[in-house]
């Protein structure tokens, strides 16, 4: 998983700050996920990014929370108005392709994480 | 309904010795991925294996290997001779293929304790 980087590794906020969470996929990765991940839960899907487009944004709750993936720079996790509930662990994982064949096509590579929160 | 059933939510298995963690998953597409990672107490997620689903064999890395059961929609994650350092939080998931929407979905985990 070396190679997708996240920052920060810890963030903490106040209620009803913003909360800015920062991914940089693997050298060759165009497609990038988002997942949180609460205390002893598996992770639950957020968002998924290409280059300038967000593909689907099914799992993220419809307000306060926004991503984007710019044509330069890193994808970006925007939470707004932070909630106690949001404390969570974030996850970025990045991939070469949108799945389409064998093990390089298809793995998914996390980054280490970002630890949120909200006091 | 749950694509992705891990139904153990802990396992022990003594040092040296083999330990089986299942995964059952829910897929109607033909093409798909299913994978393993293992979440230490640091909290990184590690890729471990991965079987496609049209791999005839079934996949091995090192002491992981994936026991793929198509028929049975099953990829229990087998690792041969435990130890210490393999305590930790796995997790199954799956990625569909074309009919699917290309997202990796997890399973809620197994947490694995590997004694002395």
């Amino acid at each position: 998983n070396a190679g997708v980087m996240q920052n920060p590794r810890h963030l903490v906020r106040r209620r009803g700050q913003e909360a800015r969470l920062r991914c940089s996929p693997m050298k060759g990765h165009s497609h990038v996920y988002w997942y949180r991940q609460l205390p002893e839960e598996g992770l639950k899907f957020m968002v998924y990014l290409q280059k300038e487009n967000i593909i689907d944004e099914s799992g993220m709750p419809k307000e306060r929370f926004s991503a984007e993936f710019p044509k330069e720079g890193p994808s970006i996790l925007r939470i707004q108005q932070v909630v106690r509930g949001d404390s969570a662990a974030y996850f970025c994982a990045s991939s070469p392709t949108g799945g389409r064949s064998g093990i390089d096509g298809n793995t998914i590579y996390f980054g280490e994480g970002s630890w949120l929160t909200v006091v | 309904a749950q694509k992705i059933t891990q139904t153990q939510p802990g396992m022990f298995v003594q040092e040296k010795e083999a330990v089986t963690l299942d995964c059952t998953y829910d897929t109607s597409d033909q093409s798909y991925g299913l994978f393993w990672y293992k979440q230490p107490s640091s909290g990184e997620m590690i890729f471990l294996i991965y079987q496609g689903s049209y791999d005839e064999q079934n996949a091995t890395e090192g002491r992981y290997s994936l026991n793929f059961q198509k028929a049975r929609k099953s990829a229990n994650l087998v690792i041969s001779a435990s130890q210490l350092g393999d305590s930790a939080m796995y997790f199954c998931a799956m990625r569909e293929g074309a009919g699917g929407s290309y997202i990796p979905t997890f399973g809620r985990g197994t947490s694995l304790i590997v004694h002395p």
